[in-house]
């Protein structure tokens, strides 16, 4: 059973970094094939894709919107995927979800998720 | 990037049928993927790709899709359907994913 749990400080400053990590039990960060990704939402609000990252770490891809202040990397020898937010404003205030995502040729899904973390953007 | 609309809430009667619809152009390339949603928790994967449901997940919930629409179809919606749904696609843009808006389901 695929577990993935994500960790970080609950409470960043604006104009500062968020940082996340979350540890993925009961699979590999390398299993072929499958990206892994995080996806946020902020306080009753929608689902918002951040960014993804193939299994060998060669390949990522970021919401538009987002990247140029999003970074998201794999570390195999922890079992963990990371993300990095810079510059963060209230507006990033969020859950944030990890995720395993399924890239096929006619479709994609996330097929796990974890429990979400909430992180708030205030000074 | 390509954007995927999906109706802010729809309301359904207890054991009835609902469909709940996401419409956007890279849904004439790709299928759709559904999401439930419950207050405080993480999304659940209730359908991917064609027509496929995860292990666990009733038979009362399908998809289908034509055009640029794509739809979640729950026959007999119980009570424990209340929920969120949100659906996604690969965009055509080359990004893998891209979010409804979703769809607060009430079920009365």
């Amino acid at each position: 059973q695929l577990q993935l749990q994500e960790s970080g400080p609950g409470l960043v400053k604006p104009s500062e970094t968020l940082s996340l990590t979350c540890t993925v039990s009961g699979g590999s960060v390398s299993s072929s094939g499958y990206y892994w990704g995080w996806v946020r939402q902020p306080p009753g609000k929608g689902l918002e894709w951040i960014g993804s990252i193939y299994y060998t770490g060669g390949s990522t891809y970021y919401n538009p919107s987002l990247k140029s202040r999003v970074s998201i990397a794999l570390d195999t020898s922890k079992n963990q995927l990371s993300l990095k937010l810079s510059s963060v404003t209230a507006a990033d205030t969020a859950v944030f979800y990890c995720g395993r995502l399924v890239v096929v040729i006619d479709t994609s899904y996330f097929d796990s998720w974890g429990q979400g973390t909430l992180v708030a953007v205030s000074s | 990037s390509s954007e995927l609309t999906q109706d802010p809430a729809v309301s359904v009667a207890l054991g009835q049928t609902v469909r709940i619809t996401c419409q956007g152009d890279s849904l004439r390339s790709y299928y759709a993927s559904w999401y439930q949603q419950k207050p405080g928790q993480a999304p659940v994967l209730v359908i991917y790709g064609k027509r496929n449901r995860p292990s666990g997940i009733p038979d009362r919930f399908s998809g289908s899709g034509s055009g640029n629409t794509a739809s979640l179809t729950i026959t007999g919606a119980q009570a424990e359907d209340e929920a969120d749904y949100y659906c996604n696609s690969r965009d055509t843009s080359g990004y893998p994913v891209v979010f409804g808006g979703g769809t607060k389901l009430t079920v009365v």
